[in-house]
């Protein structure tokens, strides 16, 4: 089994700040990233894709991979109280499985 | 991105009846569908692929007498547990493979197992 891991927090930033979430995985051949963000409660929403190394930007949103560090992290600009959730990240195993890390939960204070 | 729904979301039962769940996807065709399980305070735990048509794979550990995963059509997977028992209690999640890369998730179904 793959793995992905990922610090389990919480990592607690002010409003406005950027938030940096980090993510490592074992197997060098990997190829597909994702960001997924959780509520509690809930299931996990797709917030990223990253595919190539360097930066991939959607709107306050950035992903970022260096696959020869085999490191994939997220950033969160002008971060929001309602970022405020556990954040997942996935690695895609063989054709088709997803293998999630345990998630990074973070809380952004106003 | 691709809408997914499941049913029922919430599901409470008495230890050792079967419990049905239903997953759809409602904008798309989906060939696969995965399932996975989450209890509290922890990961997703990916319990087995379903494709249209063929039987489910399932991930180790994972008893597929127990689980029983049926993908008749191309909107449509289902799973359900048979003989739950508490043990069994946890949030199932489905998803689906949009054509490409990406996984999207349906809301989830909590089951309670008394």
């Amino acid at each position: 089994q793959k793995e992905v891991e990922q610090n389990s927090g919480p990592l607690s930033v002010p409003e406005g700040a950027i938030a940096s979430l980090n993510c490592t995985y074992s197997d060098r051949g990997s190829q597909s990233f994702f960001w997924y963000r959780q509520y509690s409660g809930k299931s996990p929403e797709l917030i990223m894709s990253i595919y190539s190394n360097g930066d991939k930007e959607d709107g306050r949103f950035t992903a970022q991979l260096n696959k020869a560090s085999q490191y994939v992290s997220l950033l969160i600009r002008d971060s929001q109280p309602s970022d405020s959730a556990t954040y997942l990240c996935a690695v895609r195993e063989g054709f088709q499985k997803l293998v999630f890390g345990t998630g990074t939960r973070l809380l952004v204070s106003p | 991105g691709a809408v997914v729904s499941q049913h029922p979301s919430r599901v409470i039962c008495k230890s050792g009846t079967s419990v049905k769940i239903e997953c759809r996807s409602l904008d798309f065709q989906a060939t696969t569908m995965f399932w996975y399980r989450q209890f509290p305070k922890q990961s997703l735990m990916l319990m087995a692929t379903s494709n249209e048509g063929s039987k489910a794979t399932y991930e180790q550990g994972v008893e597929k007498d127990k689980f029983l995963i049926n993908h008749a059509s191309l909107t449509l997977s289902t799973l359900t547990v048979t003989s739950a028992h508490p043990e069994d209690s946890s949030f199932y999640i489905c998803s689906a493979r949009v054509k490409g890369n990406e996984q999207f998730f349906g809301p989830g179904t909590r089951l309670t197992v008394l």
